[in-house]
């Protein structure tokens, strides 16, 4: 049974960067998408963006120019940097696996299978 | 990219079929078959339900179903039970190769 885990501070000051890393146990993390999504209390969800297993990602043009993200194959592994964080940016984080489209064709198709229990993190001083 | 438009509630009776819309554009729902869609109860963690515009997971209750007719994809859901109360968000692949979700509709059966 593939597992994912968030793990990082809950509480992060403003104009701080949100560290977060998602641990998959159950499965490689090899030829898959590995997607970030939060979700402010009350709201809904939205894609930050992914990493695929090689390293390449692509991120939600909102949040392009504070988003890192990175991946560690040996740990299964992969985490997620959003710098410069406000008020605004308080939500539960999840990771998730895409599994893809059928065709194979394209990068992350929104096809999210096994989700983290989310991570709550507040932006505050 | 602009969240995909969803009714902020609908409900239906037990028993009862009813149908969540999710409006996108041509850059997305009208373009690509890649649109999923995702069941939430309060507190919990997000559900697949549909993938690709119609298919079901192994597991999802074929009362489930998606289509999509231009730019509008629809979550139907029929013979309505209790347990289909919940939170419903729509997602599409976008041309610039992104994700974007919709805002989420809440489906109240009565």
């Amino acid at each position: 049974q593939v597992q994912l885990q968030e793990s990082g501070p809950g509480l992060v000051k403003p104009s701080e960067t949100l560290s977060l890393s998602c641990t998959v146990s159950g499965d490689s993390i090899i030829n898959y998408y590995w997607s970030w999504i939060r979700q402010p209390p009350g709201k809904g969800l939205e894609w930050i963006g992914y990493i695929y297993y090689s390293g390449s990602t692509n991120y939600n043009p909102s949040l392009k120019s504070r988003v890192t993200m990175s991946i560690d194959t040996s740990k299964n592994q992969f985490s997620l940097k959003l710098s410069s964080v406000t008020a605004a940016d308080t939500a539960v984080y999840y990771c998730a696996r895409d599994r893809g489209d059928s065709s194979g064709w394209y990068a992350g198709a929104g096809r999210f299978d096994y989700w983290g229990q989310g991570t709550l993190v507040t932006v505050s001083s | 990219q602009s969240a995909l438009t969803q009714p902020a509630s609908v409900s239906g009776s037990p028993g009862q079929s009813i149908t969540i819309s999710c409006t996108g554009t041509s850059s997305d729902v009208g373009t690509y078959n890649l649109v999923s869609w995702y069941q939430q109860h309060p507190g919990k963690v997000p559900k697949l339900m549909i993938y690709e515009g119609s298919k079901r997971p192994s597991g999802v209750s074929n009362r489930f179903s998606g289509s999509k007719s231009g730019n509008t994809a629809s979550l139907t859901i029929s013979g309505l039970q209790a347990e289909d109360e919940a939170d419903y968000y729509c997602c599409s692949y976008v041309s610039s190769s992104t994700l974007v979700f919709g805002g989420g509709t809440k489906l109240t059966v009565l």
